[in-house]
């Protein structure tokens, strides 16, 4: 079944720096990656996905990029905010598949 | 606009005992549904997922089970408590396209096993 490594157990930045977060999958059939933020004590909540279509897709700012020849994705965290601190997990899974592997989770402290 | 709820919010329970969560959404018919158990410490463990009423699938075996008697409504059980079964469970629902859609998580209930 399919696997998915979170590089980074924990990153610190200072505030405004960026921040990036790396994920590898094993499954080549995945083709749907989001990505989940998780702040202290608290559910978790949608951040950005990327679809096997594209290799980079924006919002604000966030940037996840996909090289499915890696099987790697990352998310780019721009101008990071101490409201940025929090858990992110990365996931892969397919249109067929409803059970999304998700990495282990990178704790981000962004530091004022 | 879509809204999910969970109940209880928190529960200290002792090993042996039953133990009954539920997840309600409201503002969406026939999504998708799932159970996710959180350990101390982050990692996420999906237990269950279903596509419809009536019919619940199985991601792995902790003793637990889960039924969806309504269209909106999903429900993590099990007869015997393990000190094991501690954690964080997640419910989440995502629109029913297909496996590769974001999942809308619900507020969590805090179960504690002593």
């Amino acid at each position: 079944g399919e696997k998915v490594e979170q590089h980074e157990s924990t990153l610190s930045v200072r505030e405004g720096d960026s921040a990036v977060i790396n994920c590898t999958y094993t499954d080549t059939a995945s083709s749907y990656f989001p990505w989940y933020k998780q702040e202290a004590g608290k559910s978790l909540h949608f951040v950005i996905d990327i679809r096997s279509n594209v290799d980079r897709k924006q919002s604000q700012r966030l940037t996840v990029l996909l090289d499915k020849k890696a099987k790697r994705f990352s998310l780019h965290i721009t101008a990071t905010q101490p409201e940025d601190s929090a858990i992110y997990f990365c996931a892969a899974t397919s249109g067929g598949n409803y059970k999304p592997t998700f990495g282990k989770g990178t704790s981000l402290v962004v530091h004022p | 606009a879509q809204t999910i709820h969970q109940w209880p919010v928190a529960e200290i329970k002792a090993v042996g005992s039953p133990l009954s969560l539920g997840c309600t959404i409201k503002g969406k018919s026939s999504p998708n549904l799932y159970w996710y158990w959180q350990a101390t410490g982050g990692t996420l463990q999906q237990l269950f997922y279903s596509i419809t009423v009536g019919q619940v699938e199985s991601v792995v075996q902790l003793n637990l089970s889960a039924s969806r008697p309504k269209d909106d409504q999903f429900i993590l059980s099990t007869e015997k408590l393990l000190l094991s079964h501690s954690g964080f469970y997640l419910c989440a629902w995502s629109f029913d396209w297909g496996g590769d859609a974001e999942q809308f998580f619900g507020p969590g209930t805090r179960l504690t096993v002593l």
